[in-house]
């Protein structure tokens, strides 16, 4: 299985940048996700990692080191709209799981 | 086309209720997920099936049964369920392991336990 870590909040201010971090354990990686989520909506995929290095897209870029099990999305240009919760989420090779991390809460402020 | 849809988007139903939720893609993808979300907290597996079959079940109870009828439908099927049950049911659609792609969610069916 997995063991997902990333921060339960942060906050920024409006037209700064964010940078989310998360850590994870796998017995087999097979990918690794970014979800946004607002409030009593369905999770919007942002992201996906499976090899290292950075993939951007627009003011959303995510990164992964697979040899240190660490990943981070970087939000640029924040809008008040970003506000929401950011989930990374890690596929396991071998089955079909995709297991979340906890979320990490964005607030941005004006 | 990187739709998930469900239906239906609200669902209120006793706890004598028998009920269907229903998940369709037209993504070629052959491994569907269910999850169970509830407020504030990340989404929790409860089943996986890939090329229609079930490949994981998170030892949900019985009163929840899943159905594959093909590889677009995934179906949630409910029966007496508690109140504690309340909360967004979430279908997701990926490839399988191999074929490293996105794995999309639908919408989510939001169900309220009476």
């Amino acid at each position: 299985g997995q063991n997902i870590d990333q921060p339960t909040e942060m906050t920024a201010t409006e037209g700064a940048i964010v940078q989310i971090n998360c850590t994870y354990q796998t017995s087999g990686f097979n990918g690794l996700f970014w979800y946004q989520q607002h409030a009593g909506e369905a999770p919007t995929f942002l992201s996906y990692n499976v090899l290292d290095g950075l993939e951007e897209k627009g003011r959303f870029s995510s990164f992964l080191s697979r040899s240190k099990g660490y990943s981070y999305l970087l939000l640029k240009e924040l809008q008040m709209k970003d506000s929401a919760s950011y989930l990374c989420a890690v596929r396991d090779r071998g089955d079909y799981k995709l297991s979340f991390g906890a979320g990490t809460t964005v607030t941005v402020r004006a | 086309d990187t739709e998930v849809t469900q239906t239906p988007k609200h669902l209120v139903m006793g706890m004598t209720n028998k009920k269907s939720l229903k998940c369709e893609q037209h993504m070629g993808h052959r491994a569907m997920y269910w999850y169970k979300q509830k407020a504030k907290k990340p989404p929790e597996l409860m089943f996986v099936y890939s090329y229609e079959k079930l490949s994981i079940n998170e030892s949900v109870p019985s009163r929840f049964s899943p159905e594959c009828p093909n590889s677009s439908l995934l179906n949630l099927h409910l029966h007496a369920l508690q109140p504690e049950d309340s909360a967004l049911y979430l279908c997701a659609s990926s490839q399988p392991p191999g074929q490293e792609t996105e794995a999309f969610f639908g919408q989510g069916t939001r169900l309220t336990v009476v």
